[in-house]
């Protein structure tokens, strides 16, 4: 399996504009998170789906936040307009917890910059 | 409020010896306990794991230790190598519900010296 998948790897966009980060799971994970890492906040969960519904959004920052699972294989995750303090590294993971196990599993990230 | 807590954001050991990375959780509804690895510019990955229902689990060179009634796990890295240097996550869940969400410490960057 190819893991899961972020695009792009780095972003580079300038204040005010629209970005769109993309994530495929593992194939057959149910529940997939976006997570937000900063020097100040660590690793924090901005919302997560389960079985393509999104379960707790209480995470996203502001409503320039937004996110979107269409299927079991895609989620987008989108800020309009972007500002200089969005500038962090987004991940996307994915999992199967109703086996029990709760492991995530991550993608590489997109680092995203906002001039 | 923070859940779940790792209150050295750094630790530095000779290459051979032994890592302890220590992680203090506040709820009492957390009943499985992960450990993440993260190199820079990489994703973090999975390490280990441990269920409340027990108190130890081993994999190789790693050991998760979990004391329920202090709200307390460490992890154990023997011996310790400098490809072992990285940012070390740990994280808590719940069973109940079972959606697999999780909550993080803020990570502690291991440095190994050769």
């Amino acid at each position: 399996d190819a893991g899961v998948i972020q695009s792009p790897r780095h972003e580079v966009t300038e204040m005010g504009q629209e970005v769109t980060l993309r994530c495929k799971p593992i194939s057959g994970h149910n529940s997939l998170f976006w997570y937000r890492q900063t020097m100040m906040r660590g690793l924090e969960l901005l919302i997560y789906f389960n079985n393509n519904v999104p379960i707790d959004d209480s995470g996203m920052p502001e409503d320039r936040f937004s996110a979107k699972m269409p299927n079991a294989s895609f989620s987008t995750l989108k800020i309009q307009p972007s500002e200089p303090r969005d500038s962090a590294v987004y991940f996307c993971a994915s999992s199967f917890p109703a086996t029990g196990a709760h492991e995530q599993y991550f993608g590489p990230g997109t680092r995203l910059t906002v001039t | 409020d923070q859940q779940v807590k790792q209150n050295s954001p750094s630790l530095s050991v000779q290459e051979g010896r032994i890592s302890i990375l220590n992680c203090d959780y506040t709820n009492s509804m957390f009943d499985y306990f992960l450990w993440y690895k993260k190199y820079p510019a990489e994703g973090p990955t999975f390490l280990i794991s441990i269920s409340s229902i027990k108190d130890k689990n081993e994999d190789g060179r790693f050991t998760v230790f979990l004391n329920k009634s202090a709200k307390h796990l460490s992890l154990h890295i023997v011996p310790s190598q400098p490809g072992d240097s990285a940012v070390y996550f740990c994280a808590a869940s719940s069973y109940r519900g079972n959606t697999g969400k999780l909550i993080f410490g803020q990570g502690t960057t291991l440095q190994v010296k050769p």
